[in-house]
């Protein structure tokens, strides 16, 4: 079946430090993977998707890459902000056409100035 | 501007109650679906449709009910069955096919008492 397993939280971070949350997965077939954040009272907003292997999503300084042997998408920030501070979701789509995504718990980041 | 309407972003029952949450959309997205959130849990997924007078259901359906008239609507009902109603219900809609993220609307906070 399909499924994400994300890193638990929170994370806390300093302004300008290096983020990563780890992201992977179980799928049958080739999945497309998504980022989603979601601020607080708010529904979720794409963050960057990757629909095959070696595809790397990117937005707002964040990345992240399709790695298939490893079956993982995780999400990276260079330098987060205080503005960064969110719930972030790891996602996949299943393949049947449906669509439906698969989430993972979330994962929640804080950035202290 | 296109995009996703739930209404209302807080509602408030009494037990026994049923209660529709709205959704709409204005993106010309076939396919919609309805998700429940509890703190500190990821999305699950209650009802989905991929074209109008057509639903399927998803992980959690007991207790809830859908109908889609209209392209464009998708409400959802919360019926008394529904044996812990209180959650944060998000409504997304998408294009069918592989790969196409879902985009989410603001998500409406239930409180049953």
């Amino acid at each position: 079946g399909n499924s994400v397993t994300q890193m638990e939280g929170p994370v806390t971070l300093s302004e300008e430090a290096f983020l990563t949350i780890n992201c992977t997965y179980t799928a049958t077939g080739y999945p497309s993977l998504f980022w989603y954040v979601q601020y607080p009272g708010e529904g979720l907003q794409l963050l960057l998707k990757a629909t095959k292997a070696d595809d790397k999503g990117s937005n707002k300084g964040f990345e992240a890459t399709y790695r298939k042997e490893t079956t993982s998408f995780h999400l990276e920030k260079g330098s987060v902000q205080v503005s960064d501070s969110a719930v972030y979701f790891c996602a996949l789509s299943d393949q049947t056409g449906a669509n439906n995504l698969f989430f993972g718990t979330g994962t929640r980041l804080t950035v202290i100035p | 501007d296109g995009g996703i309407t739930q209404s209302p972003k807080y509602l408030f029952r009494k037990e026994g109650q049923n209660v529709t949450l709205s959704c709409e959309q204005n993106l010309n997205h076939d396919a919609m679906y309805w998700y429940r959130q509890d703190p500190g849990q990821g999305l699950r997924l209650i009802y989905y449709s991929q074209i109008v007078n057509d639903f399927q259901k998803g992980d959690i359906a007991e207790g809830y009910s859908v109908s889609r008239e209209k392209k464009e609507s998708f409400p959802l009902t919360v019926t008394s069955a529904q044996k812990n109603p209180t959650a944060f219900y998000l409504c997304a809609s998408s294009w069918t096919g592989k790969s196409y993220e879902q985009y989410f609307g603001p998500g409406t906070r239930l409180t049953v008492t």
